[in-house]
């Protein structure tokens, strides 16, 4: 199987603020790489997929790249209904495997 | 609008079973390959099994094949998931999900608590 690495596991951070989560899988994942958003008592929401492309509806403000195992989210000018939990997943090869999560929180 | 409405949990003893649905709608469902995925509480993400736009493949983790069943019906445009010989390490809020590769659209969730 297909680790994903997921750091940091909790961030603080001010309004206004970019805010980057790193990911990083055990092989080459081909971009194989998507983002969620998860808020407190909510299902999770796609944000990023082919580790580079918005999702419909997504705030310009949300950004994926990277490539090969390492591949990151950022989040220009955080608001505050960005509080939430990001985690990534590969769905380059079975089983889908998630990252264990970041939880992210206003400073 | 996509619309992914799951119901059918509860509580259970272990080693009981228990079949959750997933309702459809706002696409054309017999297009897409499904998925349940499931998370126990305070916990990560874990995908827990898929099927094909026809039902004749279907994919599971170490972790529940054997005792899982995902089946579809899409004439209703319904998903399921038999699950079958529960432990208590099947706690979890379990999320119906559409999946075109990635999981791009997911249901509200259904709690599923395995406990005597």
């Amino acid at each position: 199987d297909i680790q994903m690495t997921q750091s940091p596991a909790s961030l603080s951070a001010s309004l206004g603020e970019t805010v980057t989560i790193e990911c990083r899988a055990s092989e080459d994942i081909y971009n194989g790489l998507a983002w969620y958003q998860q808020k407190p008592g909510k299902s999770p929401q796609l944000l990023i997929y082919n580790a580079n492309s918005l999702h419909t509806g997504v705030p310009s403000r949300f950004s994926g790249s990277g490539s090969g195992t390492q591949y990151s989210l950022k989040i220009n000018s955080l608001q505050s209904e960005d509080v939430a939990s990001y985690f990534c997943q590969q769905y380059y090869d079975y089983p889908p495997t998630f990252g264990a999560g970041t939880k992210l929180e206003l400073k | 609008e996509v619309q992914l409405v799951e119901s059918g949990g509860g509580l259970v003893q272990p080693g009981r079973s228990l079949k959750l649905s997933c309702a459809a709608s706002g696409f054309t469902f017999s297009n897409y390959y499904m998925a349940w995925v499931r998370q126990a509480p305070k916990k990560g993400l874990e995908w827990v099994a898929t099927i094909s736009t026809s039902g004749s493949r279907t994919y599971y983790p170490d972790s529940v094949k054997g005792r899982f069943t995902i089946s579809r019906d899409n004439a209703k445009s319904s998903l399921y998931l038999q699950m079958n010989s529960l432990k208590s390490e099947d706690t979890a809020t379990y999320y119906c999900a559409r999946q075109p590769g990635t999981f791009d659209y997911w249901g509200q969730g259904v709690m599923v608590t395995v406990s005597s």
